[in-house]
């Protein structure tokens, strides 16, 4: 089956760039969407079909995906961005969702 | 505002089946560019997703759960549901459902491949004796 490999934890100083990969066998052929997961809540979506933003989610969240990897930019990183993140793509190949194993991402 | 609410027993004792229902407001459990899922979350772990369902009752799931998993929708109640056999302690977890965007062309929808833009809250299932 798929399998999406994410970095089980990043840190980042506040103010700098976070960046929280995703790899996966050719992952740039397919539409990759992030989740952002803060203690005790339900996931949010924050990015979707690799690089779209909900209008709720500040634009200094952006995303990209490429060849074996995609990748979850956080841009002036702040305290309230500690979160796990979640990478998610569509197998079509058996049909199923596929969920990375998720990133803790620290403001230190 | 879309909302989703999962309702349901919170303890399960092993091999018994485990049922929940995701109830829908602020929008149609019939719209026909939406799938409708659930996920789940062991306590200090990731997301493993368990299956979606579409408003015809076409149903996607997750290979490794599939023989003991089924979701149905109930389009009147605006409710979609979650019955799990056999369950174990693996099982406990917190359950999720949220809608699912798929891939849609003339009217209709094809397979579940979008992302999971509306969440509940989340349900905590223990499986205890």
């Amino acid at each position: 089956s798929y399998v999406l490999t994410q970095p089980p934890s990043v840190s980042v100083a506040p103010g700098k760039t976070a960046s929280i990969t995703c790899g996966g066998d050719n992952i740039g052929l397919k539409n990759v969407h992030w989740y952002q997961q803060k203690s005790g809540q339900a996931p949010v979506q924050v990015i979707s079909y690799d690089t779209d933003r909900p209008s709720a989610i500040p634009k200094r969240i952006s995303g990209f995906n490429a060849g074996n990897t995609a990748t979850l930019t956080i841009s002036g990183a702040e305290a309230g961005d500690e979160a796990d993140y979640y990478c998610q793509v569509w197998d079509s190949s058996r049909d199923q969702v596929v969920f990375g194993g998720g990133t803790k991402l620290t403001v230190l | 505002q879309l909302q989703l609410q999962e309702s349901g027993p919170g303890l399960v004792k092993p091999s018994e089946t485990l049922s929940l229902t995701c109830t829908v407001s602020g929008g149609s459990i019939s719209s026909i560019l939406d799938y409708w899922g659930w996920i789940r979350q062991p306590p200090g772990k990731g997301l493993e997703w368990i299956g979606s369902i579409y408003s015809s009752g076409s149903a996607f799931y997750n290979p490794s759960l599939r023989s003991r998993v089924t979701v149905s929708v109930d389009t009147s109640r605006n409710q979609f549901s979650l019955k799990m056999t056999s369950v174990t302690a693996a099982d406990t977890a917190m359950y999720f459902c949220a809608r699912h965007g798929g891939y849609c062309s003339g009217g209709t929808c094809f397979y579940p491949s979008g992302e999971f833009d509306s969440w509940g809250q989340g349900s905590l299932v223990t499986v205890s004796s």
